[in-house]
């Protein structure tokens, strides 16, 4: 079975421009996770959706950051405008349930200059 | 919140050596996983194990709920062991059923 698909796994681009992250779930899964991992916070949980409603968004940094699931097996996270602190690394993770075990896409490493 | 703490944070062992990985969490837990960051940065489930033990290759796993830890075994380690092991934890109380709370991990690096 195919795993979470992430894309890009590289990123980089200039502080002001827009970026767009995209994950493909594992099929059958119905909640999906962003997460961002920097040296000086871990990982910390972005946005989670259940059935493509995103549920609990509170750990999105600011306006500057959205995400999407325009349908049940595809989503997006966008910075526009971006700024060099956004520079990390940010996981995508799938699960068939909220409480079940999650499975991690191989992320994407984002560098704003 | 629920408190998670691994030990040790930093590992060195020669190839062929066993080591025991260690979790502690402050609550009762629905869901614990183990992963294992590789140097590449990918993360990789190792196991599900919120109670119990598992055992997948040189890699096994015990889970002590009612003490409230988890071990992690890896013997005849190889280099490809070396990464960054975390612990991460679903709490049974509260609303949100679906947070995991990871740990600041172990460092492992296994020399030739």
């Amino acid at each position: 079975d195919a795993g979470v698909i992430q894309s890009p796994r590289h990123e980089v681009t200039e502080m002001g421009q827009e970026v767009t992250l995209r994950c493909k779930l594992i099929s059958g899964h119905n909640s999906l996770f962003w997460y961002r991992q920097t040296m000086m916070r871990g990982l910390e949980l972005l946005i989670y959706f259940n059935n493509n409603v995103p549920i609990d968004d509170s750990g999105m940094p600011e306006d500057r950051f959205s995400a999407k699931m325009p349908n049940a097996s595809f989503s997006t996270l966008k910075i526009q405008p971006s700024e060099p602190r956004d520079s990390a690394v940010y996981f995508c993770a799938s699960s068939l349930a909220g409480e079940q075990p999650q499975h991690f896409g191989d992320g994407t490493r984002l560098s704003i200059l | 919140g629920i408190q998670v703490e691994q030990s040790p944070p930093d590992l060195i062992l020669q190839e062929g050596a066993n080591s025991t990985l260690r979790c502690n969490f402050s609550d009762s837990v629905n869901n614990l996983q183990w992963f294992h960051q590789n140097p590449w940065g990918q993360l990789i489930n190792l196991f599900y194990i919120p109670s119990g033990t598992k055992q997948n290759g040189r890699l096994s796993a015990t889970t002590v709920a009612t003490e409230r830890y988890s071990l992690l075994y890896i013997s005849s380690s190889q280099t490809t062991d070396s990464g960054v092991y975390f612990c991460a934890v679903l709490p049974w109380s509260g609303g949100s059923n679906y947070k995991l709370t990871f740990g600041k991990g172990t460092l492992l690096t296994v020399n030739p």
